[in-house]
């Protein structure tokens, strides 16, 4: 079955900088891959997510880019401030049709913007 | 509108007590997942629905794990015979069922469960 790998598993930034967090998966037929923020006591939150069919995809300041080749996948926040200081996750599915599937996800990183 | 809905938020039992979770989805949505999150690790898949079909239940870690969706709507996560590595939290999400479109996974509060 599919395998999710997402490193680090803490990151700690100044506040303006740059954030990357970068995914692996296994299955060379997963084709959904979302990215989900949970903030501490919340609920997890779709913030972006990309289809195999793109390499590339920005939100304003967040963007996702894949790697079908190595099975690779990062999330890419720019100017970063303090409200993006929570756990972000990474996952992974095959979507068929109008179905997502089960979402695969990595173990989290807990992104901590200093001010 | 209002989001998905689970209850009980909090539930603790003890060593051998069955429960039920229960969760309302988003009206409309077709699909419904069921996750159990553990503390610091990410969701992990249980089961999902279409409709009131069970169309993958691979991630229920043993027979003491069964879910059910009768009328395609409200669903109920049942734990027989709980044991003390059950507890943590119970979520589920809900999204639309449209081919080419967005079909968000939108997740509920949870159900925190302890067992003693």
């Amino acid at each position: 079955g599919e395998n999710v790998e997402q490193h680090p598993s803490t990151l700690s930034v100044q506040e303006g900088d740059s954030a990357v967090i970068k995914c692996t998966y296994s299955d060379s037929a997963s084709n959904y891959f979302p990215w989900y923020k949970q903030e501490l006591g919340k609920r997890p939150q779709l913030i972006i997510d990309i289809r195999s069919n793109v390499g590339e995809k920005k939100d304003q300041r967040i963007a996702v880019t894949l790697n079908k080749t190595a099975k690779h996948f990062s999330l890419h926040i720019t100017e970063t401030q303090p409200e993006d200081s929570a756990v972000y996750f990474c996952a992974a599915s095959i979507e068929n049709g109008g179905s997502q599937g089960n979402l695969i996800f990595g173990k989290g990183t807990k992104l901590s913007v200093k001010p | 509108g209002a989001g998905v809905s689970q209850s009980p938020r909090y539930k603790v039992t003890k060593r051998g007590q069955d429960v039920a979770l229960r969760c309302d989805p988003i009206s409309g949505h077709v699909s419904l997942y069921w996750y159990r999150q553990a503390l610091g690790q990410g969701p992990e898949f249980l089961t999902y629905f279409n409709y009131e079909a069970q169309q993958d239940k691979s991630g229920l870690p043993n027979d003491r794990f069964s879910a059910e969706r009768p009328e395609g709507s409200i669903s109920t996560l049942t734990i027989q015979r709980t044991e003390q590595r059950d507890s943590a939290m119970y979520r589920c999400a809900s999204s639309l069922f449209l081919a080419g479109g967005n079909n968000e996974q939108f997740f509920g509060p949870g159900t925190r469960l302890t067992v003693l």
